[in-house]
């Protein structure tokens, strides 16, 4: 069974960068896409971009000058690094598999929650 | 960025009950290549979100068929019928066709 968890620190100051990882079991990271996805506090939901099979990438336009998603294949590992975050960083953030044959994230970390404050 | 507009933001059923939820689309989510990739999803209280449909009417494995999605273009609807606790939560929905991928605002499902 495909299984991904998040793990990362729980507080960060502004402007400092915020790193997070992806350890995923019972599937290869060489395959499929794999991705982070946020939710603000509210309902919100925000896309924040995927690596692929290959390690190309893609990440949204609104975060795509402080963002960095990034691989270790020997260990299954994906990992997300923000830069320069501010208040508005502060959300749940979530790593998830896009499947091949859904199309769209199947499978889901259990997320963390990310506080960005002095 | 392509906007999906979720109505409503919030529902009241009863158990056993049919709850409905809209996703309009600010623009046609019909890709290039005849596909639609509009995919709905429920979070519930404490869980991260869940597949429930994708490609607008396929339910994700392990789904039951209380779980209905329909739509084409830019209109899209979830149905669930004979509603039951465990379906209480968030529903979006989100796009793939267009890039960035997007999600609706969110519904949410209660108890009457």
């Amino acid at each position: 069974e495909v299984q991904l968890q998040e793990s990362g620190p729980g507080l960060v100051k502004p402007s400092q960068s915020l790193s997070l990882t992806c350890s995923v079991t019972g599937y290869s990271i060489t395959s499929n896409y794999w991705g982070w996805i946020r939710k603000f506090p509210g309902n919100k939901m925000e896309w924040i971009g995927h690596i692929s099979y290959s390690g190309s990438t893609s990440y949204n336009p609104s975060l795509k000058s402080r963002i960095s998603i990034t691989r270790d294949t020997s260990k299954n590992q994906f990992f997300l690094q923000l830069n320069s975050v501010t208040t508005e960083d502060t959300a749940t953030y979530y790593c998830a598999r896009q499947g091949w044959i859904t199309t769209t994230d199947d499978y889901w970390g259990q997320g963390v929650m990310v506080t960005v404050s002095s | 960025d392509v906007v999906l507009t979720q109505t409503p933001v919030s529902l009241l059923i009863s158990l056993g009950g049919q709850a409905s939820i809209s996703c309009r689309s600010s623009q046609s989510l019909v890709h290039s290549n005849g596909n639609t990739y509009l995919h709905w999803y429920l979070q519930k209280p404490g869980q991260s979100p869940q597949l429930l449909i994708y490609q607008v009417s396929n339910r994700f494995s392990g789904i039951p068929d209380r779980f209905s999605g329909s739509g084409s273009g830019t209109d899209f609807t979830l149905k669930i019928s004979r509603v039951e606790p465990e379906d209480l939560g968030v529903y979006y929905c989100l796009q793939r066709t267009h890039n960035p991928p997007t999600f609706g605002g969110g519904t949410k499902l209660e108890l009457k």
